[in-house]
């Protein structure tokens, strides 16, 4: 099985903030990657897919990029809405595995 | 619009038995891949199985092969979750979630949960 691991696992950080969270995978998954967002109570939601494309309605602050192994999601300029966990997901093969989280919290 | 609920969630004795059910509408469920992903209070998301819009092909994450299984009614616009020989570490919120009608695959669509409680 593939394993995802992101970092770090918290990251406090301020409104306005240029911010970035990483995701490794265990081995080469291409861009076959996926970002999620989730709130307290709620269910997650696609932000990025495919490594660096975005799912209809997200925001230009979001952004992904990376192949292979390594892969980032960077939030531009952090806005209150945007404190919440990321996962990362890998669709490149079954069982399709979630990193961690990264839990971002205000500063 | 797209709705997805769960239910069938509840409180269950270590080793025992439950079915978790997901009602989907707002889409065409016949032609769409269906997963389940569960969330352990305060922990992160781990992604447990995924079945075919025809049922022909089944994963499941190692956590709960041989004692999960998933399965689907087209006909009812429903999917299924049996869940055996449980235990205390099943206990999570249970999410049904839309996976991809054709091409890349990601879930881009998610119902609020059903609350799994095992007793030890």
């Amino acid at each position: 099985d593939i394993q995802m691991t992101q970092s770090p696992s918290s990251l406090s950080a301020s409104v306005g903030d240029r911010v970035t969270i990483t995701c490794r995978a265990s081995q080469s998954i291409s861009n076959y990657l996926n970002w999620y967002q989730q709130k307290p109570g709620k269910a997650p939601k696609v932000l990025i897919y495919a490594a660096s494309s975005f799912e209809s309605g997200v925001p230009s602050r979001f952004s992904g990029s990376g192949s292979g192994t390594d892969f980032t999601l960077t939030i531009s300029s952090l806005q209150p809405e945007d404190f919440a966990s990321y996962y990362c997901q890998q669709s490149y093969s079954p069982p399709y595995t979630f990193g961690q989280g990264t839990n971002l919290e205000i500063k | 619009e797209v709705q997805l609920v769960e239910s069938g969630g509840g409180l269950v004795k270590a080793g025992g038995s439950l079915r978790l059910s997901c009602a989907a509408s707002g889409f065409t469920f016949s032609t769409y891949i269906m997963d389940w992903v569960r969330q352990a209070p305060g922990k992160g998301l781990e992604w447990l199985s995924s079945i075919s819009s025809s049922s022909a092909y089944i994963y499941y994450a190692d956590s709960v092969k041989g004692r999960f299984t998933i399965s689907r009614d087209n006909a009812e616009n429903s999917l299924y979750l049996h869940l055996n020989s449980l235990r205390a570490e099943d206990t999570a919120v249970y999410f049904c979630a839309r996976g991809p009608s054709s091409g890349y695959y990601k879930i881009d669509w998610w119902g609020q949960g059903t609350l799994v409680t095992v007793s030890s």
